[in-house]
């Protein structure tokens, strides 16, 4: 059973299209956390919801923005992409204590034509 | 700055052999890792953890050390298995993760 669903799973984009990624879970998991992860690179973290509050990492770009509308869902938005945006977006889940371990969805594949 | 690194990208092992994959942090005050096994078109899972509490964490066939003074910890699999073939993400939960090493087991 699917517990942390990542869609669309590709997506294409043209380049300056806004695009948003949504990410649900079904762990009733207090933080939701976004991850950008290019070819060959580790992923990185973008920012994170412990339950409404959002932590943005110094290094994000303003380009990316994030909503968590409630508990189960979550979205990246990126405002205007660029070539170098293009990358898997990881989403992923834990219950909020130090030592959680993090439940990963599938990731969204995204192409800026 | 890569704060966690993994300097192999990739590692074959024959099967019923050890593998072992290395790991390389640079913040001292880092306390918690975890390695992750990732296979095509999936998210990373979950795979083990240690604390700096530790040195040792033993869960089966895997177990990961760690050496605080070195700021290296390495996760070994005994006796690999062709199952055990995917990429493995070191990471200092949750924020910093290592480029990955792709292990190979080959039957």
């Amino acid at each position: 059973d699917a517990m942390v669903i990542q869609n669309p799973r590709y997506q294409v984009t043209q380049f300056g299209k806004p695009v948003t990624l949504s990410c649900s879970q079904t762990l009733n998991h207090n933080v939701m956390y976004w991850y950008q992860q290019k070819s060959s690179q580790a992923p990185k973290l973008l920012f994170h919801y412990y339950d409404k509050d959002f932590n943005n990492e110094a290094d994000t770009p303003d380009n990316f923005q994030s909503r968590r509308p409630n508990t189960s869902f979550c979205f990246l938005d990126i405002r205007s992409p660029g070539l170098g945006d293009a990358a898997m977006y990881l989403c992923a889940t834990s219950g909020g204590q130090g030592t959680d371990t993090q439940y990963f969805g599938p990731g969204t594949r995204l192409t800026v034509l | 700055d890569q704060q966690v690194k993994q300097n192999s990208p990739s590692l074959s092992v024959q099967e019923g052999r050890i593998s072992i994959l290395n790991c390389d942090y640079t913040n001292s005050m880092f306390d918690y890792f975890l390695w992750y096994k990732k296979y095509p078109a999936e998210g990373p899972t979950f795979l083990i953890s240690i604390s700096s509490i530790k040195d040792k964490n033993e869960d089966g066939r895997f177990t990961v050390f760690l050496n605080k003074s070195a700021k290296h910890l390495s996760l070994h699999i005994v006796p690999s298995q062709p199952g055990d073939s995917a990429v493995y993400f070191c990471a200092e939960n949750p924020f910093y993760f290592g480029t990955g090493t792709s292990l190979t087991v080959i039957p």
